[in-house]
């Protein structure tokens, strides 16, 4: 199966710095979706993304599906961005199994 | 809109003891799922619901079952819980429609199994 790979595993911030953050994936894909977990574990959509650029606020995204990877970028962060990071991708052929990658541990501090 | 909701939110059970979740979207979705999460790991899928009736195993199926009621309420049922099920369970929900897919995420219940 597809595999995701996300880096770097973990981050440490202080309030006010940008970060990028990235997501390799070993096929082709037919769906990327970024999330960011809060430390109650709440799971919230960030973009969904199978290519191209996206931007919400201090967050954007961008997708180069023909070099299989995405990049999140969080710009002026804050400490409420604290979380993980999780990009999860569809593949195969398959409209509904989400594959995940380990995610990335951001924290920011004030 | 509620967006998808799961109950419990916790539950604490003993080896060979038996539960179900429940999940229940309100957006009109047609798919629906169910992953979990483990320390230190995405999640992945048990089972999912391409479409009202129907149901499919995912990556790690084993030790569970699912019900579709209906087209807002998916199930699933431990039969007889093991150690090895305490995990995170989390819903999820998606249009069905096409290539465009998002799927949306309940608030997940957190299992320990003693």
């Amino acid at each position: 199966g597809i595999q995701v790979e996300q880096s770097p595993p973990d981050l440490i911030l202080q309030e006010g710095a940008n970060s990028t953050l990235r997501c390799n994936f070993s096929d082709s894909v037919n769906n990327l979706q970024w999330f960011h977990q809060n430390p109650w574990g709440q799971l919230i959509n960030l973009f969904y993304i199978p290519s191209g650029t996206k931007q919400n606020g201090r967050l954007s995204a961008t997708t180069v599906a023909t070099e299989r990877y995405s990049l999140l970028y969080i710009s002026s962060s804050q400490t409420t961005d604290s979380g993980v990071y999780f990009c999860a991708v569809l593949s195969g052929g398959s409209n509904y199994k989400l594959t995940f990658g380990k995610g990335t541990l951001l924290t920011v501090n004030p | 809109n509620a967006g998808v909701t799961q109950t419990p939110k916790f539950q604490v059970l003993k080896t060979g003891q038996s539960m179900t979740l429940q999940c229940a979207q309100d957006m009109n979705h047609n798919s629906m799922y169910w992953y979990r999460q483990d320390p230190g790991m995405g999640l992945r899928l048990i089972y999912y619901s391409a479409s009202e009736g129907t149901t499919d195993k995912g990556e790690v199926p084993n030790g569970y079952n699912v019900s579709r009621l209906n087209k807002r309420e998916f199930s699933l049922r431990l039969e007889s819980a093991a150690p090895s099920q305490t995990s995170v369970y989390f819903c999820a929900s998606s249009s069905g429609q096409g290539f465009y897919n998002e799927q949306f995420f309940g608030p997940g219940t957190r299992l320990t199994v003693l």
